[in-house]
């Protein structure tokens, strides 16, 4: 079982749609989980951080944590299609070592 | 706040040359990580420093990596002899301590022929 997992995609949604990308993960004492969006040639970029079970917002996005479950998504409202790009999972392992395990990242695809 | 800058942004080089890459971390960030990201393997981290101590670098390869940080400002991630499947985008990052949210640079581009 992989530390970090997400589906690939590609997720395809319609622009104004919700677009939401899960990540689940192995480490039971990781703490600290974020997520990152990168742009095809460009480098990742730090959209949400989130520490505690339950959600968390910002402007349009809203990244949810449930431990029990090892579960964490990202939920985009409003779709735009610069949203377009690849979504990383990283979870800090436990200790809050600073070790980020990331995912493979799952493609977006907003469609006008 | 200038980000993290890395240095060179594309490398080409042959197989068995010494390759370099630098960074500058943000100012003011005490940990500072390398990783390389490939199609095959995705990102993955080679070393990371805390207070430009080298705290892990269970990540690194083979021996022919190697990597200093020997201030605060300054870091480099050097491969020698370099061989064609090291090719890949090499990033740096940098946080306020290592637990922290991390922020990268724009990369350095490898590629070994």
């Amino acid at each position: 079982q992989k530390e970090v997992e997400q589906n690939s995609g590609p997720l395809s949604v319609p622009e104004g749609a919700i677009a939401s990308l899960n990540c689940t993960y192995s480490d039971r004492g990781s703490q600290s989980f974020f997520w990152y969006r990168q742009y095809s040639g460009k480098s990742p970029e730090l959209i949400m951080s989130i520490y505690s079970n339950g959600d968390k917002e910002d402007g349009r996005f809203t990244a949810q944590l449930n431990k029990a479950s090892q579960y964490v998504s990202l939920l985009i409202r409003d779709s735009q299609p610069s949203d377009s790009a690849t979504y990383l999972c990283a979870v800090n392992l436990s200790g809050n070592t600073g070790k980020l395990i990331f995912g493979q990242g799952t493609t977006l695809q907003v469609k006008p | 706040d200038a980000g993290v800058i890395q240095s060179p942004r594309h490398e080409v080089t042959e197989m068995g040359q010494e390759v370099t890459l630098r960074c500058k971390p943000i100012s003011g960030h005490n940990s500072l990580f390398w990783y390389r990201q490939t199609m095959m393997r995705g990102l993955e981290l080679l070393i990371y420093f805390n207070n430009n101590v080298p705290i892990d670098d269970s990540g690194m390869p083979e021996d022919r990596f190697s990597a200093k940080m020997p201030n605060a400002s300054f870091s480099t991630l050097k491969i020698q002899p370099s061989e064609p499947r090291d090719s890949a985008v090499y990033f740096c990052a940098s946080s306020l301590n290592r637990a922290n949210e991390q922020f990268f640079g724009p990369g350095t581009r490898l590629t070994v022929l």
